[in-house]
């Protein structure tokens, strides 16, 4: 059973770049999309794009001027970058995983992680 | 891309059936059978109950099922339990814009 964890800081200042990393665990990062899903608090989730394995990309509109995300497939890992940042990119960040041998869905997911914008 | 519209908030009592709505446009719901349904308890990370509409992932009860017309998406919960009481999010695949995803607004689901 795959396993998604997200790591990170917890607090970044406002105009800095957020960063975080999801580590993947129990399967291989190969042949899979990678995605990453916000939700500021109280609200709702916000798709804000993917990687594929080979390193191909792909980002939400409203974000792709500040948003890189990228693969390391030797640790297993995969990347999210948000420069730029201000109050309203505080949100709960999760990262997910989609098969595209299956569908366009999300079938496993990382606990998510807070973080928080603020000086 | 414009969320996907689910109403705030749908209550029932235990045993009754309720369903959510999810409403989108010809360039995601209306074009494409690709909507899934996910589950959030409070603090947690969201559950795919749904995915293609319709189909049920190995391990989810089959008092969850999905449908689809035209621009709306469906998730029926029959037989409603304390433990469905939850958050409920739509989505669905989408080419307006970019070729990515496009969330639903969310719905708090009640059982009284």
């Amino acid at each position: 059973q795959v396993q998604l964890q997200e790591s990170g800081p917890g607090l970044v200042k406002p105009s800095e770049t957020l960063s975080l990393t999801c580590t993947v665990s129990g399967g291989s990062i190969s042949s899979y999309y990678w995605n990453w899903i916000r939700q500021p608090p109280g609200k709702g989730l916000e798709w804000i794009g993917y990687v594929y394995y080979s390193g191909s990309t792909n980002y939400n509109p409203s974000l792709k001027s500040r948003v890189t995300i990228s693969v390391d497939t030797s640790k297993n890992q995969f990347s999210l970058r948000l420069t730029s940042v201000t109050a309203a990119d505080t949100a709960v960040y999760y990262c997910a995983r989609r098969d595209p041998r299956s569908s366009f869905y999300f079938d496993s997911w990382g606990q998510g992680t807070l973080v928080t914008v603020s000086s | 891309q414009s969320a996907l519209t689910q109403p705030a908030s749908v209550s029932g009592s235990p045993g009754q059936s309720i369903t959510i709505s999810c409403t989108g446009t010809s360039s995601d719901v209306g074009d494409y059978n690709y909507v899934s349904w996910y589950q959030q308890h409070p603090g947690k990370g969201p559950k795919l109950m749904i995915y293609d509409v319709s189909n049920r992932p190995s391990g989810v009860s089959n008092r969850f099922s999905g449908s689809k017309s035209g621009n709306t998406a469906s998730l029926t919960i029959s037989g409603l339990q304390a433990e469905d009481e939850a958050d409920y999010y739509c989505t669905s695949y989408t080419t307006s814009s970019t070729l990515g995803y496009v969330f639903g607004t969310g719905t708090k689901v009640t059982v009284l």
